[in-house]
């Protein structure tokens, strides 16, 4: 078992929809909670990070983090065409990231 | 302030050869990171390099060795490259290496082994 689950997708959804990832972690362990956003042939993009259970907001973007079931989401309100992408969960302990496989996003115009 | 930067952008290697990646941190960050990252999935910890000394090590074989320099910039070294070596290569610096986990990555250097 990976310590991070992410599904792959790929998520296709129309302009101005609320996209909806997830990833699931195993060790309790964990600090801190984070999402990255990775175009193509770029490296990734830290959207926003959070530590402890509850919401976090940022403009268009809210994190949720639920410790008692190692859940952690990401929504994206009013969703753009700018905002096809892979989206990585990842978790910090220590000095190391661990990363979710990556969900693929398409916002159709 | 200049973000992290990595070279080069593309490079292609033969089966057994040996490889040299070079990432500039971000300004003011003292911490640098290595990730390999396969086709479809998401980024592997390789090592962190804190103060020009290895600060934990994922589950790599020696035969990938780092540096880091005075500067703070740092390189990614692989020998006896193998196929499965095909992969982006990240690298992300950061300051302090704990407490912050705020990591931000370069562009990547693409690795194709043939």
């Amino acid at each position: 078992q990976k310590e991070v689950e992410q599904d792959p997708g790929p998520l296709s959804v129309p302009e101005g929809a609320i996209v909806s990832l997830n990833c699931t972690y195993s060790n309790s362990a964990f600090q801190y909670f984070m999402w990255y956003r990775q175009y193509s042939r770029k490296g990734p993009e830290l959207l926003m990070y959070t530590y402890s259970s509850g919401n976090k907001e940022d403009g268009r973007f809210t994190a949720q983090v639920d410790k008692s079931s190692k859940y952690i989401s990401l929504f994206i309100r009013d969703s753009q065409p700018s905002d096809s992408a892979t989206y990585l969960c990842a978790i910090a302990a220590g000095n190391k990231l661990t990363f979710g496989g990556g969900t693929r996003v398409l916002v159709k115009p | 302030e200049t973000g992290v930067t990595q070279s080069p952008t593309h490079l292609i290697k033969t089966r057994g050869q040996q490889v040299t990646l070079r990432c500039s941190s971000q300004s003011g960050h003292n911490t640098v990171s290595w990730y390999q990252q396969a086709l479809g999935q998401g980024p592997q910890f390789i090592f962190q390099y804190y103060r020009e000394e290895e600060n934990g090590r994922g589950n790599f074989p020696p035969r990938f060795s780092g540096l880091q320099f005075p500067n703070y910039s740092s390189e990614l070294n692989v020998n006896a490259l193998e196929l499965d070596d095909s992969a982006l290569y990240l690298c992300a610096s950061s300051s302090p290496p704990q407490g912050n986990p705020e990591a931000f990555f370069g562009q990547g250097t693409r690795l194709t082994v043939v």
